[in-house]
């Protein structure tokens, strides 16, 4: 079974800090890998995704995310994090042998603090 | 351009009551899904279509059935609602892309309380 797990439920971290949200992930096949971000009360929007390539990948909002297969993680990094950046992240893979189907982690909640 | 949008946003029912949830989407995405989300469970796949006229079940698909009548619009439907029921309930719609890299768009979701 393919899924993803988000290690921890909360970082916390200071305005102009660099952040990480860790992510790792089970997948029979190559993975399809993607971050998405939730602001309250508001639906999941896409970040960034790994397909293939270039292991760095960079995405919306200055956000970008390190693939490393041989520790099957996929985190998600900012150089500068901003009191703006505060909301729920979660990391997706998509099933390599049912694309019609998104395995979600349970989120991690990123608090930038002034 | 609205992308995605559910309908209503909040419902409060009594257990027992039917209700359907409405998902329109004018992006002309030929993938359609629906999500609920727990708290810290992340969101689970209760039923998905590929296209028109046809559904999928999910990760969840008990007590919850679908239709897709039109391209865009996908509808999530509760016969008889229990209090586990209680959730956000998400739609997103996808395209098919080039080795299978699009993204899904999500509408704002709808939150429903059962009692």
């Amino acid at each position: 079974a393919q899924s993803v797990a988000q290690p921890e439920d909360q970082v916390n971290v200071a305005e102009g800090n660099p952040l990480t949200v860790k992510c790792t992930y089970s997948v029979s096949g190559n993975p399809y890998l993607f971050w998405y971000v939730q602001y309250p009360n508001r639906g999941l929007q896409f970040l960034l995704k790994y397909i293939t390539g270039d292991n760095l990948v960079k995405g919306s909002y200055g956000f970008e995310a390190e693939f490393n297969k041989s520790q099957t993680s996929f985190h998600l990094k900012k150089p500068s994090a901003l009191v703006s950046d505060s909301a729920l992240y979660f990391c997706a893979v998509r099933d390599p042998y049912n694309f019609n189907k998104f395995y979600f982690g349970s989120g991690t909640k990123l608090n930038v603090k002034p | 351009n609205a992308g995605v949008t559910q309908t209503p946003k909040f419902r409060v029912l009594k257990t027992g009551q039917s209700m359907t949830l409405l998902c329109a989407q004018d992006m002309n995405h030929e993938y359609m899904y629906w999500y609920r989300q727990d708290p810290g469970m992340g969101l689970r796949l209760i039923h998905y279509s590929v296209g028109e006229g046809t559904t999928a079940k999910g990760e969840v698909p008990d007590g919850y059935n679908v239709s897709r009548l039109k391209k865009q619009n996908f509808l999530l439907g509760l016969e008889s609602a229990a209090p586990s029921q209680t959730s956000v309930y998400f739609c997103a719609s996808s395209s098919w892309g080039q080795n299978s890299n699009q993204p899904q768009h999500f509408g704002d979701g709808t939150r429903l309380s059962i009692l």
